[in-house]
């Protein structure tokens, strides 16, 4: 099973862009890149999923670099209902190999 | 639209208790899955159904049994509750094909092992 590595936590402020960047080194050639947000008290919500290059949604943007061993989601001017836990995973489209690891807490400040 | 429903919300076992969690989803999906989140962590994959009548070990399978009843409900049974499952549980499903990877979850039932 892939396995991932991000930051345990970042802090941001109301209006900045946030980037988290996860690390894959041993991605599988079918293995997708997914983004979830998870909110105290509620189960993990879907936020963007991508192969390579960049893809974009009323969300956030998920980047790829070529060699597919890390990405980075980019949550554009993040307000205090962006604090949350972010995971990110990789598998392939069945869904049956996710692994969620500890994820990154982001704390939005005012 | 519910989404995935999950009960009961909250549950407090005696050591040795059984009980049942249930799961239900009213998007059509064809996979069914149950994590459980202990405190600080991430989400374990306890099992899964990939479609109607299969179910496949996931992760942290031990001291659990699921049933995948019909296309809609997929339940999780504790035959003998320990304290360590004491633990938040979650069901999810999703489309499963070629959007497998996006699950859709449930609010989650806290359950308490004394």
């Amino acid at each position: 099973l892939a396995k991932t590595t991000q930051p345990i936590s970042m802090d941001s402020y109301e209006g900045q862009e946030v980037n988290i960047t996860c690390s894959h080194n041993n991605i599988a050639t079918n293995d997708y890149i997914t983004w979830y947000q998870q909110f105290p008290s509620q189960g993990p919500r879907f936020i963007i999923q991508g192969y390579k290059t960049k893809v974009t949604n009323e969300v956030a943007s998920l980047f790829i670099p070529a060699d597919r061993k890390s990405s980075t989601l980019s949550l554009p001017r993040v307000s205090l209902s962006d604090t949350a836990v972010y995971y990110c995973l990789v598998g392939d489209m069945s869904g049956q190999n996710f692994v969620f690891g500890p994820g990154t807490r982001l704390s939005v400040l005012p | 639209n519910a989404g995935v429903t999950q009960t009961p919300k909250f549950q407090v076992l005696k050591t040795g208790q059984s009980m049942t969690l249930q799961c239900a989803q009213d998007m059509n999906h064809n996979s069914m899955y149950w994590y459980r989140q202990d405190p600080g962590m991430g989400l374990r994959l306890i099992y899964y159904s990939a479609s109607e009548g299969t179910t496949d070990k996931g992760e942290v399978p031990n001291g659990y049994n699921v049933s995948r009843l019909n296309k809609r409900e997929f339940s999780l049974r504790l035959e003998s509750a320990a304290p360590s499952q004491t633990s938040v549980y979650f069901c999810a499903s999703s489309p499963g094909r070629d959007r497998g990877s996006e699950l859709f979850f449930g609010s989650g039932t806290q359950l308490s092992v004394l």
